[in-house]
């Protein structure tokens, strides 16, 4: 399988514990994406790169939230001191945006946080 | 900044057509997209628009009016399999990042 893959697929920690996401984009995508995306609405934006270079993170994110990209291929997002406020789906995706193409995003399967 | 409103649900009968509109109040808008989204799976690209009309994809059309800030997904002869949330997503033009709608709840019914 070549797609958008995420890991772990479901994670339950207790508030105050620190939670690590993983995400392997398609080989060749040079965009990466991290959305939230809780019961009943749409996905809401976090951050993203372009390779290695994180271009922009939503003013929403508080300090707890960093997210990474080293090498411009997988990226991690790490929130620290979970609050229960954080449980939602965290979804990663990926596109090769160009002029001569859509960009349309792929999503991976998603990682389902729970903060007790 | 961005606003995209959609309606929350919407309910149709087997076999029948039901559209989904999308309005948008993006800065340096580019294109609108189409996903929809299985409960409990990753959302899937239905369509994207950057000119203005219809763009047809079997079952599936997409129209965009980019005066009015408009976009509808019409979903003709629905499929109990077609029972999903719909989610409009407009493109910012100078880096071709997406802000989504809180999408639509289609239920099909027999």
């Amino acid at each position: 399988d070549t797609g958008v893959s995420q890991d772990p697929r479901h994670k339950i920690t207790k508030r105050g514990q620190n939670v690590t996401f993983r995400c392997d984009p398609i080989s060749e995508h040079n965009r990466l994406y991290w959305y939230r995306q809780t019961l009943g609405q749409g996905p809401e934006f976090l951050t993203y790169f372009q390779n290695e270079a994180q271009l922009e993170k939503s003013r929403l994110l508080s300090d707890r939230f960093s997210a990474e990209r080293p090498k411009g291929s997988f990226s991690t997002l790490e929130i620290q001191r979970t609050e229960q406020g954080d449980s939602a789906m965290y979804l990663c995706a990926s596109s090769k945006r160009e002029a001569a193409n859509t960009g349309e995003l792929f999503f991976g399967e998603g990682s389902r946080l729970t903060v007790l | 900044g961005q606003n995209i409103d959609q309606p929350t649900e919407m309910t149709a009968t087997e076999g029948a057509i039901v559209q989904i509109n999308c309005t948008y109040q993006t800065s340096g808008f580019n294109g609108l997209f189409w996903y929809q989204q299985h409960a409990g799976e990753a959302p899937t690209f239905l369509s994207y628009n950057v000119l203005d009309g219809l763009e047809e994809k079997g079952r599936f059309s997409s129209f965009l009016s980019r005066s009015k800030g408009y976009s509808y997904l019409l979903l003709k002869e629905l499929q109990m399999k077609d029972s999903a949330s719909y989610l409009c997503a407009a493109e910012r033009g100078y880096d071709y990042k997406l802000s989504f709608g809180a999408g639509t709840t289609v239920t099909v019914r027999a």
